[in-house]
C-alpha cells in the first residue's frame, strides 16, 4: 500500500519561496496511471487544489496561484516536490501531498498526513 | 472554475440516524464527484468516487447518488466513528475544486 509523507520547513518568511517534498513509499512513483498532487487547507477552512504532475511529466496548476507554483518529480528518490514563490500570510496552510488516479474517476486515493506551513517574519 | 456548494454546512445527529449531505455543481461534471471524510487533525480519507462507488473498506452504510448536477452522500445509520467533516470534490476538469465541507456532530 502506497504511503505519502510530506517534509519541509514549517516556517517561511514573507516573499520567500516554499519548497516541500513528498516521499512515496510502498510503490514506485513512475509505476504509471497516477498524478502526484498538492492540496492545501487553510486553518478552519476548506481544501484548495494546488496542482499535479502526471507520470508522463506533464503538469497542471491552479490558475488562482498566478504562476507562482511548480511541481516536479525525482524518480531516482521516489519523491515529488512543490515550489511556491512569493509567499504571503495568505499562504499559511496545512499542505498535503496526494495521489490522484489518472483513469476511471480520477479520484484521490491516497493522502499524506499533511505539513503545516506558517508564513511569518 | 466549477463551484461545488455543499449543504448543510453543519448538522447535528444522533447515533443510528440517517443523514444526507448534498453537493451541487455549478455545471455538468458527469459522475466525476468524489467524497472524503476528515476528522480533526487528520488528512481526508477517501470515501466514494464516481458519485456512487465505495472506496475499498468503506462500510456499506455509506451511499452516494447523482441527479444531474446534484449529488448526495447518505449515511444510513450513523455510527460514533462517522462524526466528522465531509467534503465533495469534482475531478471532471481543472482546476479540481472542493465543496466547503459539512460538519456532522453529535446531537
Amino acid at each position: 500500500q502506497v504511503q505519502l509523507q510530506e517534509s519541509g520547513p514549517g516556517l517561511v518568511k514573507p516573499s520567500q519561496t516554499l519548497s516541500l517534498t513528498c516521499s512515496v513509499s510502498g510503490g514506485s512513483i513512475n509505476s504509471g496511471g497516477y498524478c502526484w498532487s498538492w492540496i492545501r487547507q487553510h486553518p478552519e477552512k476548506g481544501l484548495e487544489w494546488i496542482g499535479y504532475i502526471s507520470d508522463s511529466g506533464s503538469t497542471d496548476y491552479n490558475p488562482a496561484l498566478k504562476g507562482r507554483v511548480s511541481i516536479s518529480v525525482d524518480t531516482s528518490t521516489n519523491r515529488f516536490s512543490l515550489r511556491l514563490t512569493s509567499m504571503t500570510a495568505a499562504d499559511t496552510a496545512l499542505y498535503y501531498c496526494a495521489r490522484e488516479k489518472d483513469y476511471a474517476g480520477n479520484e484521490i486515493d491516497t493522502w499524506g498526513q499533511g505539513t503545516l506551513v506558517i508564513v511569518s517574519s | 472554475d466549477i463551484r461545488l456548494t455543499q449543504s448543510p454546512s453543519s448538522l447535528s445527529a444522533s447515533v443510528g440516524d440517517s443523514v444526507t449531505i448534498t453537493c451541487r455543481a455549478s455545471q455538468s461534471i458527469r459522475s466525476y464527484l468524489n467524497w472524503y471524510q476528515q476528522k480533526p487533525g487528520k488528512a481526508p480519507k477517501p470515501l466514494m468516487f464516481g458519485a456512487s462507488s465505495l472506496q475499498r473498506g468503506v462500510p456499506s452504510r455509506f451511499s452516494g447518488s447523482a441527479s444531474g448536477t446534484d449529488f448526495t452522500l447518505t449515511i444510513s445509520s450513523l455510527q460514533p466513528e462517522d462524526f466528522a467533516t465531509y467534503f465533495c470534490q469534482q475531478s471532471y476538469s481543472s482546476p479540481r475544486t472542493f465543496g466547503q465541507g459539512t460538519k456532522v456532530d453529535i446531537k
